[in-house]
């Protein structure tokens, strides 16, 4: 049975800092990994999506990596400000793209401050 | 703009109602996906589409219903809600052609006292 875990759960980090969210899975039969990012009672917001056979996806300050043998993805902030505070989540799709399902981590709240 | 719904947003009700929570989608998607989430906890897959009169149940039981009559719609039946129904239920849709990236609503916050 596929698991996802992240760690760490919580973070709290100054303004400006870099961070790194670490998402670990236990089957590396994966069709894809997505990064969402969900702000208190609302909605997920995708951030980026990884396809198997890709090593990294980037968009602005956020880079995301994987390492599907390994089953370890990581999403970099560069520079990070206080409206990236939020909860992070990582989801691993198995099955396959027409008929998949996501599995979801439990997430890693990030608080940054001013 | 292409979007996806939710209605209500909040809903607080009484033990043994009859509630339908709705979804939409603008965006031209086949599939789409219902799942609950408890605070601080990960989201679980109750129920999921991929397409019109397409139907399954997902990896969490539930004792809510869906049907999709439309290709933009996915309404969400509980028959008679129960505390243990409390929960965050949020809705998501893909497209085949896409990875099948999922994009959520904003969710609906049920309360059943």
């Amino acid at each position: 049975k596929q698991e996802v875990t992240q760690i760490p759960a919580a973070l709290s980090v100054p303004e400006g800092e870099n961070l790194v969210l670490n998402c670990s899975f236990t089957d590396s039969a994966i069709y894809n990994l997505q990064w969402f990012r969900q702000d208190p009672g609302k909605g997920l917001t995708s951030l980026l999506l990884i396809q198997s056979s890709q090593r990294e996806q980037t968009s602005g300050r956020l880079n995301a990596s994987l390492d599907k043998s390994s089953g370890r993805s990581t999403l970099y902030i560069a520079a990070s400000q206080p409206g990236d505070s939020a909860t992070y989540l990582c989801a691993v799709l198995i099955g396959s793209g027409n008929t998949g399902k996501l599995i979801f981590g439990q997430g890693t709240t990030l608080q940054v401050k001013p | 703009e292409a979007d996806i719904y939710q209605t209500p947003r909040y809903l607080v009700i009484g033990t043994g109602k009859k509630i339908t929570l709705e979804c939409s989608q603008t965006m031209g998607h086949d599939k789409m996906y219902w799942y609950q989430q408890d605070p601080g906890m990960e989201l679980h897959l109750i129920h999921y589409s991929y397409g019109v009169n397409s139907t399954e149940k997902g990896d969490l039981s539930s004792e809510s219903t869906v049907s999709r009559i439309r290709t933009e719609h996915f309404p969400l039946t509980l028959e008679s809600a129960r505390p243990s129904h409390t929960s965050q239920y949020l809705c998501a849709s893909s497209a085949t052609n896409s990875y099948n990236e999922q994009f959520f609503g904003p969710g609906t916050r049920l309360t059943v006292l």
